[in-house]
Protein backbone atom coordinates (compact mmCIF):
# COMPACT_ATOMS: atom_id res chain seq x y z
CA UNK A 1 0.00 0.00 0.00
CA UNK A 2 0.97 3.20 -0.71
CA UNK A 3 2.55 5.74 2.05
CA UNK A 4 3.10 9.11 0.52
CA UNK A 5 0.49 11.26 -1.24
CA UNK A 6 2.38 13.79 -3.70
CA UNK A 7 0.73 17.36 -4.66
CA UNK A 8 -0.07 18.85 -7.25
CA UNK A 9 -0.37 15.75 -9.31
CA UNK A 10 0.77 17.47 -11.95
CA UNK A 11 2.91 20.83 -12.24
CA UNK A 12 3.77 23.06 -15.07
CA UNK A 13 6.30 25.85 -14.68
CA UNK A 14 8.87 28.11 -16.87
CA UNK A 15 12.60 27.96 -16.74
CA UNK A 16 14.20 29.62 -14.05
CA UNK A 17 11.17 29.59 -11.84
CA UNK A 18 10.85 27.62 -8.78
CA UNK A 19 9.35 24.88 -8.48
CA UNK A 20 7.49 23.13 -5.20
CA UNK A 21 5.98 19.64 -4.59
CA UNK A 22 4.18 18.55 -1.34
CA UNK A 23 4.41 15.31 0.31
CA UNK A 24 2.04 14.31 2.92
CA UNK A 25 2.31 10.42 5.15
CA UNK A 26 0.06 9.05 7.32
CA UNK A 27 2.37 7.03 9.63
CA UNK A 28 5.41 7.99 11.70
CA UNK A 29 8.54 7.54 9.85
CA UNK A 30 12.03 7.14 9.88
CA UNK A 31 13.27 9.03 7.00
CA UNK A 32 11.57 10.36 3.89
CA UNK A 33 13.46 9.96 0.58
CA UNK A 34 12.63 11.85 -2.88
CA UNK A 35 13.16 10.19 -6.53
CA UNK A 36 13.06 11.58 -9.43
CA UNK A 37 12.35 9.58 -12.87
CA UNK A 38 12.85 10.61 -16.36
CA UNK A 39 10.72 8.92 -18.59
CA UNK A 40 11.21 5.99 -19.88
CA UNK A 41 13.87 5.53 -17.01
CA UNK A 42 13.99 3.73 -13.54
CA UNK A 43 13.93 6.35 -10.53
CA UNK A 44 16.94 7.68 -9.44
CA UNK A 45 17.83 8.85 -5.64
CA UNK A 46 17.95 12.62 -4.83
CA UNK A 47 17.72 13.35 -1.31
CA UNK A 48 17.36 11.69 2.04
CA UNK A 49 16.00 13.65 5.26
CA UNK A 50 15.88 11.80 8.87
CA UNK A 51 12.97 12.05 11.13
CA UNK A 52 14.87 14.43 13.28
CA UNK A 53 15.69 16.79 10.73
CA UNK A 54 13.85 19.67 9.66
CA UNK A 55 15.65 20.76 6.18
CA UNK A 56 18.57 19.71 4.08
CA UNK A 57 20.12 21.23 0.72
CA UNK A 58 21.63 19.20 -2.34
CA UNK A 59 22.56 21.82 -4.64
CA UNK A 60 19.35 23.28 -6.64
CA UNK A 61 17.13 21.02 -4.31
CA UNK A 62 16.33 22.01 -0.89
CA UNK A 63 13.64 19.49 1.37
CA UNK A 64 12.01 20.01 4.48
CA UNK A 65 10.24 17.97 6.54
CA UNK A 66 7.38 18.90 9.51
CA UNK A 67 6.66 15.65 11.35
CA UNK A 68 3.99 17.19 13.19
CA UNK A 69 2.34 17.83 10.18
CA UNK A 70 3.21 14.34 8.54
CA UNK A 71 4.18 16.64 5.42
CA UNK A 72 7.33 17.56 3.46
CA UNK A 73 8.30 19.38 0.62
CA UNK A 74 10.85 19.28 -2.36
CA UNK A 75 11.59 23.26 -3.72
CA UNK A 76 13.69 23.04 -7.09
CA UNK A 77 15.11 26.33 -7.62
CA UNK A 78 15.99 28.04 -10.88
CA UNK A 79 14.19 25.23 -12.81
CA UNK A 80 15.77 24.19 -16.04
CA UNK A 81 14.00 21.83 -18.93
CA UNK A 82 16.34 19.32 -17.83
CA UNK A 83 14.24 19.05 -14.34
CA UNK A 84 11.01 17.75 -16.81
CA UNK A 85 10.29 14.21 -14.51
CA UNK A 86 8.37 12.69 -12.27
CA UNK A 87 9.22 13.44 -8.64
CA UNK A 88 8.43 10.57 -6.11
CA UNK A 89 8.50 11.05 -2.07
CA UNK A 90 8.95 7.59 -0.37
CA UNK A 91 8.81 7.00 3.31
CA UNK A 92 10.64 4.33 5.71
CA UNK A 93 7.58 4.09 8.45
CA UNK A 94 8.68 3.71 11.55
CA UNK A 95 5.20 1.55 13.40
CA UNK A 96 5.61 -2.00 14.52
CA UNK A 97 3.46 -2.85 11.61
CA UNK A 98 5.73 -1.75 8.84
CA UNK A 99 8.65 -4.15 7.50
CA UNK A 100 12.35 -3.14 7.91
CA UNK A 101 13.63 -2.18 4.87
CA UNK A 102 10.82 -1.05 2.58
CA UNK A 103 9.79 1.90 0.92
CA UNK A 104 6.18 3.46 0.55
CA UNK A 105 5.98 5.43 -2.49
CA UNK A 106 3.52 8.12 -3.64
CA UNK A 107 2.24 8.38 -7.15
CA UNK A 108 4.46 11.04 -7.97
CA UNK A 109 3.85 14.68 -9.60
CA UNK A 110 4.53 15.40 -12.82
CA UNK A 111 7.07 18.32 -13.77
CA UNK A 112 7.22 20.02 -17.05
CA UNK A 113 9.59 22.85 -17.37
CA UNK A 114 8.89 24.90 -20.05
CA UNK A 115 12.47 26.84 -22.04
CA UNK B 1 30.00 0.21 -11.61
CA UNK B 2 27.46 -0.56 -14.03
CA UNK B 3 24.85 -0.22 -11.58
CA UNK B 4 21.57 -2.10 -11.86
CA UNK B 5 21.18 -4.30 -14.85
CA UNK B 6 18.07 -5.36 -15.99
CA UNK B 7 16.72 -7.68 -18.99
CA UNK B 8 15.26 -7.71 -20.92
CA UNK B 9 14.45 -4.01 -21.45
CA UNK B 10 11.16 -5.04 -23.23
CA UNK B 11 9.45 -8.07 -23.37
CA UNK B 12 6.03 -8.81 -25.71
CA UNK B 13 4.28 -12.31 -25.43
CA UNK B 14 1.06 -13.70 -25.62
CA UNK B 15 -1.95 -14.24 -22.45
CA UNK B 16 -0.94 -17.90 -21.26
CA UNK B 17 3.00 -17.80 -21.79
CA UNK B 18 5.94 -17.77 -19.10
CA UNK B 19 7.69 -14.73 -18.56
CA UNK B 20 11.09 -14.31 -16.83
CA UNK B 21 12.76 -10.80 -16.00
CA UNK B 22 16.18 -11.24 -14.61
CA UNK B 23 17.95 -8.71 -12.46
CA UNK B 24 21.61 -7.86 -11.41
CA UNK B 25 22.12 -5.76 -8.70
CA UNK B 26 24.78 -4.08 -7.66
CA UNK B 27 28.21 -5.49 -6.38
CA UNK B 28 27.79 -5.65 -2.40
CA UNK B 29 24.47 -4.62 -1.94
CA UNK B 30 22.41 -6.56 0.50
CA UNK B 31 18.47 -5.69 -0.70
CA UNK B 32 17.28 -6.36 -3.88
CA UNK B 33 13.32 -4.85 -4.73
CA UNK B 34 10.98 -5.94 -7.36
CA UNK B 35 8.76 -3.41 -8.37
CA UNK B 36 5.94 -2.80 -10.69
CA UNK B 37 5.06 -0.12 -12.75
CA UNK B 38 1.39 1.01 -14.10
CA UNK B 39 -0.48 4.12 -14.35
CA UNK B 40 -3.34 3.04 -12.56
CA UNK B 41 -1.58 1.81 -9.78
CA UNK B 42 1.49 3.77 -9.47
CA UNK B 43 4.40 1.73 -8.39
CA UNK B 44 4.11 -1.04 -5.97
CA UNK B 45 7.15 -3.00 -4.35
CA UNK B 46 6.32 -7.00 -5.23
CA UNK B 47 9.05 -8.13 -2.67
CA UNK B 48 12.60 -7.96 -1.71
CA UNK B 49 15.08 -10.52 -0.53
CA UNK B 50 18.14 -9.43 2.03
CA UNK B 51 21.13 -11.66 1.76
CA UNK B 52 19.39 -13.82 -0.67
CA UNK B 53 16.56 -14.79 1.68
CA UNK B 54 12.55 -13.19 0.39
CA UNK B 55 11.35 -10.99 3.81
CA UNK B 56 8.20 -9.64 2.36
CA UNK B 57 6.19 -10.95 -0.20
CA UNK B 58 2.69 -9.35 -0.11
CA UNK B 59 2.80 -7.49 -2.67
CA UNK B 60 3.03 -10.77 -5.11
CA UNK B 61 -0.52 -10.47 -6.88
CA UNK B 62 -1.05 -13.87 -7.02
CA UNK B 63 0.54 -17.49 -7.63
CA UNK B 64 1.12 -16.71 -10.97
CA UNK B 65 4.51 -14.77 -9.80
CA UNK B 66 7.22 -16.12 -8.00
CA UNK B 67 10.36 -14.53 -7.58
CA UNK B 68 13.96 -16.21 -6.77
CA UNK B 69 17.24 -15.01 -5.39
CA UNK B 70 19.78 -17.82 -6.19
CA UNK B 71 22.80 -16.05 -5.28
CA UNK B 72 23.61 -12.36 -4.00
CA UNK B 73 24.45 -11.44 -7.82
CA UNK B 74 21.05 -12.84 -9.54
CA UNK B 75 17.32 -12.68 -9.40
CA UNK B 76 14.26 -13.79 -11.39
CA UNK B 77 10.96 -12.53 -11.05
CA UNK B 78 8.62 -15.16 -13.35
CA UNK B 79 5.25 -14.84 -14.33
CA UNK B 80 3.30 -18.22 -15.43
CA UNK B 81 0.88 -17.62 -16.95
CA UNK B 82 1.04 -14.34 -18.17
CA UNK B 83 -2.07 -12.45 -18.70
CA UNK B 84 -2.80 -8.99 -20.27
CA UNK B 85 -3.22 -6.95 -16.79
CA UNK B 86 0.75 -8.00 -16.28
CA UNK B 87 1.26 -5.75 -18.82
CA UNK B 88 3.47 -3.15 -16.73
CA UNK B 89 7.27 -1.88 -16.45
CA UNK B 90 8.81 -3.93 -13.63
CA UNK B 91 11.83 -2.60 -12.32
CA UNK B 92 14.43 -4.15 -9.99
CA UNK B 93 16.45 -1.94 -7.22
CA UNK B 94 19.13 -2.93 -4.72
CA UNK B 95 20.18 -1.00 -1.15
CA UNK B 96 23.59 -1.71 0.49
CA UNK B 97 22.64 -2.57 4.27
CA UNK B 98 19.94 -1.80 6.12
CA UNK B 99 17.48 -0.28 3.16
CA UNK B 100 15.03 1.56 5.58
CA UNK B 101 18.44 4.24 6.01
CA UNK B 102 19.96 3.84 2.58
CA UNK B 103 19.29 4.49 -1.18
CA UNK B 104 17.54 2.42 -3.42
CA UNK B 105 18.81 2.14 -6.49
CA UNK B 106 16.87 0.94 -9.51
CA UNK B 107 17.63 -0.59 -12.89
CA UNK B 108 16.07 1.14 -15.95
CA UNK B 109 12.87 -1.39 -15.91
CA UNK B 110 11.54 -3.84 -18.40
CA UNK B 111 8.65 -3.17 -20.34
CA UNK B 112 6.03 -5.79 -20.59
CA UNK B 113 3.24 -6.42 -22.62
CA UNK B 114 0.73 -9.24 -22.58
CA UNK B 115 -1.29 -9.50 -25.47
Amino acid sequence: SQQGEEDPQALSIQEGENATMNCSYKTSINNLQWYRQNSGRGLVHLILIRSNEREKHSGRLRVTLDTSKKSSSLLITASRAADTASYFCATVRADRGSTLGRLYFGRGTQLTVWP
Amino acid sequence: DAGVIQSPRHEVTEMGQEVTLRCKPISGHDYLFWYRQTMMRGLELLIYFNNNVPIDDSGMPEDRFSAKMPNASFSTLKIQPSEPRDSAVYFCASSPGLAGDKEQYFGPGTRLTVT
